[in-house]
């Protein structure tokens, strides 16, 4: 069982629609992060959070650490949206390296 | 705004072939890091770097080796490639510390034929 798990794989929405991507850990973590690629692009990053919840444009992330679960969701959703949704959890207690451990990512399809 | 660079976007070269993938960052971070990433898979950590000539093997090390003679650039080597390390590979970069973001490269698709 992989230690970061994400849901769902894969997601199709209609232009508008509310998005979740969900994202579930089984270790202690000092950080969560969300990252979004586009397809043949880099990563940037989205979030980083250890604690409640933030929030930046249409965009708002949000983690429990008692649950070990984060979500991530996205408000009006737009075609632009589309790409690949990463969660990726450092590791309690991890050391200075920063090493990450990540999610196999949720491939969203946002249709006009 | 921090940059980390890598060589090529697209690579394709033949079994058996050396393979040098090079990264370089702008913001003096300490730590450097290469990944493959493959579909269902996500991201799986090579090797990374905390200092100049150091290295750590990630999780799988096998059939790649990394250099680092200077704090901005890392490479990535596979001194013999192989059809399963037909991959995207990605760099990234971080400060040293709890919880500092890490930086990535834009990737290079390599396929080995």
């Amino acid at each position: 069982k992989n230690e970061v798990e994400q849901s769902p794989q894969n997601l199709t929405a209609q232009e508008g629609e509310f998005i979740t991507i969900n994202c579930s850990y089984s270790v202690g973590i000092s950080a969560l992060h969300w990252l979004q690629q586009h397809p043949g692009g880099g990563i940037v990053s989205l979030f980083m959070l250890s604690s409640g919840k933030k929030k930046h444009g249409r965009l708002i992330a949000t983690i429990n650490i008692q649950e070990k679960h984060s979500s991530l969701h996205i408000t009006a959703s737009h075609p632009r949206d589309s790409a690949v949704y990463i969660c990726a959890v450092r590791s309690y207690p991890g050391g200075a390296t920063n090493k990450l451990i990540f999610g196999t990512g949720t491939l969203l399809a946002v249709q006009p | 705004d921090v940059k980390v660079t890598q060589s090529s976007r697209y690579l394709v070269k033949r079994t058996g072939e050396k393979v040098f993938l090079e990264c370089v960052q702008d913001m003096d971070h300490e730590n450097m890091f290469w990944y493959r990433q493959d579909p269902g898979l996500g991201l799986r950590l090579i090797y990374f770097s905390y200092d100049v000539k150091m290295k750590e093997k990630g999780d799988i090390p096998e059939g790649y080796s990394v250099s680092r003679e200077k704090k901005e650039r890392f490479s990535l080597i596979l001194e013999s490639a192989s059809t399963n390390q037909t991959s995207m590979y990605l760099c990234a970069s971080s400060l040293t510390g709890s919880a500092k973001e890490q930086y990535f490269g834009p990737g290079t698709r390599l396929t080995v034929t």
